[in-house]
């Protein structure tokens, strides 16, 4: 069972608009959650990195938010851009010295004039 | 900020040959390289963690014999994909380790087409 889910699978909005994206793990012990945003045919970009003790992260208009205790964490995309189609993948971390990373399975963003 | 770079991006073979994927840390030094394998609408899977001037550590299902690890340098890993097949057709994605800040950076990727 992958111990990180994300929601929606897809989802598709309108230039200008807002969306949240969100992200579920089991991964413990918990060492730090990214967002990586990946274009079509491209490798995966870091937004963002959060350790244990933050709460939120922000880039630009892109802002994560983690909940430990929940072991849930969201991505806020604000005023949508075309250029933001992409997936969105959630990756967590078990330890700081573990490389084995946890990959969701993404959340495709398709953004629309 | 740290680059990661493959090469070639994109490459068709044709069935039985073989296929080298270069991976180089520009700026960083990594001890530590990954192998991701990526199907269409799915995320990255690890094939293999490669460490430098030891053997790679294979994940459970990835043959070591079809896909070859070297890990030579610290700025550089190779793959090598012995007698391709069709079903071998995948994005390849690597990533490097920054044996400093241990930040894990990717690189663009490689589109593999067996034909």
């Amino acid at each position: 069972k992958n111990q990180v889910e994300q929601s929606p699978q897809s989802l598709i909005i309108l230039e200008g608009k807002n969306c949240t994206l969100q992200c579920n793990y089991t991964v413990s012990p918990f060492s730090n959650l990214r967002w990586y945003k990946q274009d079509t045919g491209r490798g995966p970009v870091s937004l963002t990195i959060m350790t244990f003790s933050e709460n939120t992260k922000s880039n630009g208009r892109y802002t994560a938010t983690l909940d430990a205790d929940t072991k849930q964490s969201s991505l806020h995309i604000t005023a949508s851009q075309l250029s933001d189609s992409a997936s969105y993948i959630c990756v967590v971390s078990v330890s700081f010295n573990d490389y084995k990373l946890s990959f969701g399975a993404g959340t495709t963003v398709t953004v629309r004039a | 900020g740290a680059v990661v770079s493959q090469h070639p991006s994109r490459v068709i073979c044709k069935s039985g040959t073989s296929v080298k994927i270069e991976c180089r840390s520009l700026d960083f030094q990594a001890t530590t390289m990954f192998w991701y394998r990526q199907f269409p609408k799915q995320s990255l899977m690890l094939m293999a963690t490669s460490n430098e001037g030891s053997k790679a550590t294979y994940e459970q299902g990835v043959e070591k014999d079809k896909f070859l690890i070297n890990h030579a340098s610290l700025t550089l890993s190779t793959l090598t994909v012995t007698s391709a097949h069709p079903e071998d057709s995948s994005f390849y994605i690597c990533s490097a380790r920054d044996r400093t800040s241990y930040e894990q950076y990717f690189g663009p990727g490689t589109r593999l087409t067996v034909t």
